[in-house]
């Protein structure tokens, strides 16, 4: 199956700053997922990210704030703009679990995001 | 999406046998059912998928009726390491065969000594 490398693992950051969020997959994928999971909540879907077009943002998500970069078919990166303490939480990228299996998912270990 | 009710948390005793039921009423026909574990500090992890009847792997069971309303992922002789939460997903298509899935709020076990 597929395997994910994420970075950072942790940050703590200043709020006002943005923080950009890197997602390494060890083999070719087309859609590559970013997920937010608040502290003892369940995720939620941030945006879906395909590569060589524009990511699809979930209701209450906006570019503006969670830009996407998609260059490759192993890569992607998610920025948390302009951060506030409410910004606070895991932020997870998510791949299909292997190729052709198109109805399971493998996740990266998150990105826990402290915003002071 | 089909929303997905599951209960919130569940004891056992190490040993168990342990079974968590997902309802999922508005399940379309198109759907799978999906059940993902997720330690602390860690991403989900794909556990087993079904679309009916029973599925069993190394890790657990799947039972799902015929009316595919609801779904009991079952973990035989549970550990201590077993301690997680558990998510049932259903999700539908995004036209290229790849799967929309929505996280509900999932079932905290804890597994006592």
């Amino acid at each position: 199956s597929a395997v994910i490398s994420q970075k950072p693992s942790r940050d703590i950051c200043q709020r006002g700053t943005s923080l950009t969020i890197q997602c390494q997959v060890d083999s070719q994928v087309t859609m590559m997922f970013w997920y937010r999971q608040q502290p003892g909540q369940s995720l939620t879907l941030i945006a879906t990210a395909n590569q060589g077009s524009e990511a699809t943002y979930e209701s209450g998500f906006v570019i503006d704030k969670f830009p996407i970069s998609r260059p490759n078919l192993t890569f992607s990166t998610l920025t948390v703009s302009n951060m506030s303490p409410e910004d606070s939480s895991i932020y997870l990228c998510s791949v299909e679990l292997s190729k052709g299996f198109n109805y399971g998912y493998t996740f990266g270990s998150g990105t826990r995001l402290t915003v002071v | 999406l089909a929303k997905t009710t599951q209960p919130i948390s569940m004891d056992s005793y190490e040993g168990q046998e342990v079974n968590i039921t997902c309802s999922h009423n508005n399940i379309a026909t198109n759907d799978y059912i999906t059940w993902y574990q997720q330690f602390p500090s860690q991403g989900p992890r794909f556990i087993i998928q079904g679309y009916k009847t029973k599925v069993t792997n190394e890790v657990a069971s799947l039972f799902i009726p015929a009316d595919r309303k609801s779904s009991t992922l079952s973990l035989p002789r549970v550990s201590l390491s077993d301690t997680a939460v558990y998510y049932c997903l259903v999700g539908d298509s995004f036209g290229g065969g790849y799967q929309k899935v929505t996280f509900g709020t999932g079932t905290k076990l804890q597994v006592i000594p």
